[in-house]
């Protein structure tokens, strides 16, 4: 079945530190990657998408993401994390018009 | 602004009830859909639909029915024969349905099965 795995449930950090949250899936073929943030009373929204090209991709508010097929991950990264990046971060998949979420990983950071 | 509405915020029901969810969009997509929210399980797909008056069952149906019968609305009803109700609900909407498209939320309803 497909699924989308990430690696943690909470991380916590204290700011400038560098994130890199883990996310791996399960689909065969041509796959869509997605990483949606929820900060803390709004909606979800896109942070940063991956459909083909080049597999580093960048997003919003610093954020970066990097595709890796033959690991079948797409992990998100950021240098230095800001207290503002304290949020829920899902990654999600899709290859058809379903989409797939990962559990989420709730990033704490500390001013 | 463009955007979905979902409403009610909140909502309380008494086991054995039946409760529905609104879902209104202005944004003129074509495929809108219905998720569910737990604490470490992220978001699990209950319905969709990729057009007016069709939908499809998603991965945990059960419990729930939907309708499509406008562009713009997709409720959601959650029967008295789902077990375990009690949970954020959020819908959301893409342009068309296809694996490549955004999804754009709504801020979510919270049911409380009392």
């Amino acid at each position: 079945a497909q699924s989308v795995s990430q690696h943690n449930h909470h991380v916590i950090l204290s700011e400038a530190a560098s994130l890199e949250l883990g996310c791996n899936y399960s689909y065969g073929g041509t796959v869509n990657l997605f990483w949606y943030v929820q900060y803390p009373g709004q909606h979800l929204q896109l942070l940063l998408k991956y459909f083909s090209g080049d597999p580093l991709v960048k997003g919003i508010k610093g954020f970066e993401a990097e595709f890796i097929k033959s690991k079948f991950s797409f992990n998100l990264r950021k240098p230095s994390v800001q207290w503002s990046d304290t949020a829920e971060y899902f990654c999600a998949a899709s290859n058809d018009y379903k989409l797939s979420f990962g559990a989420g990983t709730t990033v704490t950071v500390r001013a | 602004d463009g955007g979905i509405t979902q409403s009610p915020k909140y909502l309380f029901r008494k086991e054995g009830q039946n409760v529905t969810l609104s879902c209104e969009q202005n944004l003129n997509h074509d495929a809108m859909y219905w998720y569910r929210q737990d604490p470490g399980q992220g978001l699990r797909l209950i319905y969709y639909s990729q057009i007016v008056n069709d939908f499809q069952k998603g991965d945990i149906a059960e419990g729930y029915s939907v309708s499509r019968e406008k562009k713009e609305s997709f409720p959601l009803t959650v029967t008295s024969a789902q077990k375990n109700p009690t949970a954020f609900y959020l819908c959301a909407s893409s342009l068309r349905s296809s694996g490549a498209n955004v999804l754009t939320f709504g801020a979510g309803s919270r049911l409380t099965v009392l």
